[in-house]
Order: structure tokens, then C-alpha cells, then sequence
């Protein structure tokens, strides 16, 4: 099946400093990729949604430059947090639709990210 | 808009037992997908079972089916001969089949479920 993968799986970060979060499906093309972010024992809660080669469209009450999207080519997606913050931190989830068959999403593993 | 909602959070099963875990959803649509998804321990969303709404037959997987109702709204899971490996959390989820919203995942709150031994 389609694989994709998130880097990295966790990371530590200090108040203020942005974080990068990469998303890519190693086997497929995708046009089209989600970010989720998911609080312990919740739902995932969709962010945004990133196609290559356009802005991302953001959901409402996501701060688009605190969470900036970069839909670069057909394999990679990127997530930065900007200035990070304590409440910022979450586990945060990508998936990539395919555009052939049942246009499936495929989940990355997802990265934990704790701003201290 | 779209919304889901699973209304246990927690259930548990006997291993080899059968439990059905119970999702409602609210949706203006004809023509949407349903999905059950399960998240392990790791964290790693699998797909579980997937209903296009325009289908009448219920899908089965193996030892997951479901039961749909269109006009109830109602899309629950049934889990036959549970084993270990199927503890985890449970999410039901609707996809639009077009539109604005083409593509995008709406969850509920999802289900915890425990498999005794």
C-alpha cells in the first residue's frame, strides 16, 4: 500500500524558535495533503489543507503564519511552527490523498512536538 | 457543515467476543464516504473498513462489518471474534464526494477500546 512518512517523529524545541515538520509519500504522487494535529485521548482536528504547487487553505481559527504550509512538489509537504509556544505543543498528523483509484488518504506516523 | 459524533468512549470486549462500536453523523449530502479508522498504541492511523453512501450492502472486512443506515445517519462498526491486537482507538469518519469540502476528513471523537484476555 501507499506509504508515507513524517520527520521527524518527535522533537524538543525552546519558547520562540520555529519548528519543521516534513510530510512525504515515498510510493505515490500527491496533489493534495492534510495536516492534523491531535491532543491526548482526542480527535484529530484538521488544520489545513496543502496542494502542491498553491496555497494552503486554512480551516478556521488556524493562524496561517503561526502554521506556515509549503506544498513544494508532489512528494513533500511541510509544516512549520513559527515561534513556538508551551500550547503549541501536540501531536501533529499529515496524510496524503492519492489521485488514482478510491482516492484514498494514507496517514504519516505522525510527530510529537513539545515546546518547553 | 459536516459533523460526526461517536457517542462511547470507552468500550471493552472479551477476546474472541463480538462488540459493535456506534457512530452518528449529520450531513446535508446524497453522496458522501463513511470510514472506520483505528490508531494502535503508535499512533499510526489505519484504515479499517470504508462505505461509499450510495451503496445499499454493508462493507466487510475480514472480521470488521458495518451497519449502515442511510436515513438513520447511523454507521456502526461490528468487531467479530475480538483479539488483542485489535485494542486501540476507534475513529468513525465522513469524506464529502464533492464540493468545497471534496476530500476532507471529518472525525468524531473516537472510542477507546479494550480487549480483555
Amino acid at each position: 500500500g501507499a506509504v508515507v512518512s513524517q520527520h521527524p517523529s518527535r522533537v524538543i524545541c525552546k519558547s520562540g524558535t520555529s519548528v519543521k515538520i516534513e510530510c512525504r509519500s515515498l510510493d505515490f504522487q500527491a496533489t493534495t495533503m492534510f495536516w492534523y494535529r491531535q491532543f491526548p485521548k482526542k480527535s484529530l482536528m484538521l488544520m489545513a489543507t496543502s496542494n502542491e504547487g498553491s496555497k494552503a487553505t486554512y480551516e478556521q481559527g488556524v493562524e496561517k503564519d503561526k502554521f506556515l504550509i509549503n506544498h513544494a512538489s508532489l512528494t513533500l509537504s511541510t509544516l512549520t511552527v513559527t515561534s513556538a509556544h508551551p500550547e503549541d505543543s501536540s501531536f501533529y498528523i499529515c496524510s496524503a490523498r492519492t489521485s488514482f483509484g478510491r482516492n484514498e488518504q494514507f496517514f504519516g506516523p505522525g510527530t510529537r512536538l513539545t515546546v518547553l | 457543515a459536516q459533523t460526526v459524533t461517536q457517542s462511547q468512549p470507552e468500550m471493552s470486549v472479551q477476546e474472541a467476543e463480538t462488540v459493535t462500536l456506534s457512530c452518528t453523523y449529520d450531513t446535508s449530502e446524497s453522496d458522501y464516504y463513511l470510514f472506520w479508522y483505528k490508531q494502535p498504541p503508535s499512533r499510526q492511523m489505519i484504515l479499517v473498513i470504508r462505505q461509499e453512501a450510495y451503496k445499499q450492502q454493508n462493507a466487510t472486512e475480514n472480521r470488521f462489518s458495518v451497519n449502515f443506515q442511510k436515513a438513520a445517519k447511523s454507521f456502526s462498526l461490528k468487531i467479530s471474534d475480538s483479539q488483542l491486537g485489535d485494542a486501540a482507538m476507534y475513529f468513525c469518519a465522513y469524506r464529502s464526494a464533492r464540493g468545497t469540502s471534496y476530500g476532507k476528513l471529518t472525525f468524531g471523537q473516537g472510542t477507546i477500546l479494550t480487549v480483555h484476555p
